[in-house]
């Protein structure tokens, strides 16, 4: 079954800590793909990962891709409020759609 | 914003009723997907259209159905609605295979 786990569910951090998020998946790929959702919002692309120990940063965010593992990770560091919202990891297991994480909602607090 | 566009945004319908949910693709992508995320089922893939034709197909109910016209815009026709069909449902278009998915602002359809 293709499967993709994130964790955590529910993360809440305080402004300026860093954390990560992980995303297992179940079976090879090589194309793994993070989005942010704020709430009642559409999806929006953050990163797209095509490769094994590929790393992507874009300001306060860093995402990475281990395909031996089958593990990507997302790192934020020195979190600010503007992060707060739900990340999801995507997969794509070569039959063209994209298998969804269950999403992990991420507040960051004063 | 994505360049993809959904309409309407919001759909408030009765059980048994039918609707259809219009999606136009960035210009020039070819692929157009739609996906319903709900509360207990999560982001999920009902179907895919490449160029007119249907290229994947998810867990879509038989209720459901969909078509992409020459125009390269897509239609999902859901029928005989149910209180369990209420949820968000995405368009996303890609330039091609593997391409990031650019998703629309979705419609949000109420069944009561």
């Amino acid at each position: 079954e293709l499967k993709v786990e994130q964790n955590p569910l529910f993360l809440s951090m305080q402004e300026g800590k860093n954390y990560t998020i992980y995303c297992n998946y179940s079976t090879t790929s090589d194309r793994l793909y993070w989005y942010r959702q704020d709430p009642g919002k559409s999806l929006e692309s953050l990163f797209v990962l095509l490769s094994n120990g590929a790393v992507k940063q874009e300001g306060r965010l860093m995402a990475s891709l281990d395909t031996k593992a089958r593990l990507s990770t997302l790192h934020i560091t020195a979190a600010v409020h503007d992060l707060s919202a739900t990340y999801f990891c995507a997969v794509n297991f070569g039959n063209e759609k994209l298998t969804f994480g269950t999403g992990t909602r991420l507040t960051i607090i004063p | 914003d994505s360049g993809v566009t959904q309409t309407p945004k919001h759909l408030i319908t009765a059980t048994g009723q039918r609707v259809t949910l219009r999606c136009s693709p960035r210009s020039g992508d070819l692929s157009v997907y739609w996906y319903q995320q709900s509360l207990d089922q999560g982001l999920q893939f009902l179907i895919q259209y490449y160029n007119g034709e249907e290229r994947a197909k998810g867990n879509i109910l038989e209720r459901f159905s969909a078509q992409q016209f020459p125009d390269l815009h897509s239609e999902l026709n859901l029928s005989s609605l149910e209180l369990g069909d209420s949820a968000l449902y995405f368009c996303a278009s890609c330039a091609g295979s593997g391409d990031t998915q650019y998703f629309g602002p979705g419609t949000r359809l109420t069944v009561l």
